[in-house]
């Protein structure tokens, strides 16, 4: 069983729809939570930080952490033809730079 | 201010031979990290550096190898190339300070094709 666990779709949505993107893990020592926006050919860009449970929201974008479930999500509100990328979360268990653990990535598109 | 910068953007290599990548860090940060990236998957960590030595390594064999420079740049070595070694290289920076502060930021990437 990998540590992190993430569907690699593809996932279509219209635009304007709200889109659920999830990662299970296994590791209960995961205590960091992020999430990787990357369009094709490019580096990871980071979209959200959370630590420990809970909800965190910055615009269209809200991320959840159930660490009772060891589940995390991204919710993305009235989506848009240029979130179409992949959506990688990503893990890590303590603070002092620690190396991230990723998902596979999930393939998303917006079509308008 | 820049981000982190990675050169070459791409490169082509014949199996067995030996390669060299390069990264910049975003200004303020000490600490790189270097990831792969096969086509399909998410980054897999390599290995760290911080204050010039290698901090921490994933399971990657001892044909990867690295260095860090006192301006905090960073060059990762692949030695006898395999054909499995093509994708994506990616380099991260961060601060090795508080937790809210060591968030790891990706550069761009070089993409290595071994044929």
């Amino acid at each position: 069983q990998k540590e992190v666990e993430q569907d690699p779709g593809p996932l279509s949505v219209p635009e304007g729809a709200i889109v659920s993107l999830n990662c299970t893990y296994s590791n209960s020592a995961f205590q960091y939570f992020m999430w990787y926006r990357q369009y094709s050919r490019k580096g990871p860009e980071l979209l959200m930080y959370t630590y420990s449970s809970g909800n965190k929201e910055d615009g269209r974008f809200t991320a959840q952490v159930d660490k009772s479930s060891k589940y995390i999500s991204l919710f993305i509100r009235d989506s848009q033809p240029s979130d179409s990328a992949t959506y990688l979360c990503a893990m890590r268990r303590n603070s002092g730079n620690t190396p991230l653990v990723f998902g596979k990535g999930t393939r998303l598109s917006v079509i308008a | 201010d820049a981000g982190v910068t990675q050169s070459p953007t791409h490169l082509i290599k014949t199996r067995g031979q030996q390669v060299t990548l390069r990264c910049s860090p975003k200004s303020g940060h000490d600490t790189v990290s270097w990831y792969q990236q096969a086509l399909g998957q998410g980054p897999q960590f390599i290995f760290q550096y911080y204050e010039e030595e290698e901090r921490q390594r994933g399971n990657f064999p001892d044909r990867f190898s690295g260095h860090q420079f006192p301006n905090y740049s960073s060059e990762l070595n692949v030695n006898a190339l395999l054909l499995g070694d093509s994708a994506l290289y990616l380099c991260a920076s961060s601060f090795t300070g508080t937790a809210s502060t060591d968030t790891q930021y990706f550069g761009p990437g070089t993409r290595l094709t071994v044929l």
